[in-house]
C-alpha cells in the first residue's frame, strides 16, 4: 500500500518570497512521484514528475522538486513566488513498473498556497 | 492539447434517483480513464479504473453496483451514481490517459462534478 502526506494544509506567503511545500510518501515498491496544481475552478494540471534519473526535476514556471529516497520526500520549492502561483498543490505517487498499483495515483491531502501582494 | 471535460459541472438530485456524469477527452483518444472522489478538505480517492471496451476495475470498498462505469468509446466514460443518498454527495473527478506506458503516462484531469443529494 502507498500513502502520501502533505504536512501543510495551507501556506501563506508574500509575493517574491521563497516557498517550500512538503510531501512525504510511504511505499513498499519503487515509485513515480508527481506534483499537480489546481487553479480555482479548473482541473488538476501536472506541474512536474520524477520517474528516474536526476533526483531534481523542474517545471517550466520555476518550480522544482527533489526526490529524496532516504527521507521518502518529494518537496516542492520555488525561490520567488508570484500572485499567479496561488492555487492548491497536490503531491501524488504511483507504483513503479511491475507494482500492483501500476498507473494508479495516490494523492496527498493538498496544500493551498496563497501568495499575498 | 490534452483537454478533458466533465458534464455536468454541478448537479443536485433527490435521494433515490440516479445521476450520470460524463467524462470526455476532447482532443485525444483515452484508452484508460480513472474516476476519483474528493470529500471537502480531503485528498482525491481513486474509485475505479476504466479501460475502453472492458469492465471497470474498482478499488476496494467501492460498490460497483452503485457506481456504474461505462467506457463506451475512446473519448467518453460515464459514471452513474445509482439510487443516490446524501452520503454520496461529493466532488467527482475523472482523468484520462493515452496509455502509451501506463505507469509514466500523464493523467489529464477534468474540472470535476459537484454532486449534491438532498
Amino acid at each position: 500500500a502507498q500513502s502520501v502526506t502533505q504536512l501543510d494544509s495551507q501556506v501563506p506567503v508574500f509575493e517574491e518570497a521563497p516557498v517550500e511545500l512538503r510531501c512525504n510518501y510511504s511505499s513498499s515498491v519503487s515509485v513515480y512521484l508527481f506534483w499537480y496544481v489546481q487553479y480555482p475552478n479548473q482541473g488538476l494540471q501536472l506541474l512536474l514528475k520524477y520517474l528516474s534519473g536526476s533526483t531534481l526535476v523542474e517545471s517550466i514556471n520555476g518550480f522544482e522538486a527533489e526526490f529524496n529516497k532516504s527521507q521518502t520526500s518529494f518537496h516542492l520549492r520555488k525561490p520567488s513566488v508570484h500572485i499567479s502561483d496561488t492555487a492548491e498543490y497536490f503531491c501524488a505517487v504511483s507504483g513503479g513498473a511491475g507494482g500492483t498499483s501500476y498507473g494508479k495515483l495516490t494523492f496527498g491531502q493538498g496544500t493551498i498556497l496563497t501568495v499575498h501582494p | 492539447g490534452a483537454v478533458v471535460s466533465q458534464h455536468p459541472s454541478r448537479v443536485i438530485c433527490k435521494s433515490g434517483t440516479s445521476v450520470k456524469i460524463e467524462c470526455r477527452s476532447l482532443d485525444f483518444q483515452a484508452t484508460t480513464m480513472f474516476w476519483y472522489r474528493q470529500f471537502p478538505k480531503q485528498s482525491l480517492m481513486l474509485m475505479a479504473t476504466s479501460n475502453e471496451g472492458s469492465k471497470a476495475t474498482y478499488e476496494q470498498g467501492v460498490e460497483k453496483d452503485k457506481f456504474l462505469i461505462n467506457h463506451a468509446s475512446l473519448t467518453l466514460s460515464t459514471l452513474t451514481v445509482t439510487s443516490a443518498h446524501p452520503e454520496d454527495s461529493s466532488f467527482y473527478i475523472c482523468s484520462a490517459t493515452r496509455r502509451v506506458r501506463l505507469s509514466t503516462d500523464t493523467q489529464y484531469f477534468g474540472p470535476g462534478t459537484r454532486l449534491t443529494v438532498l
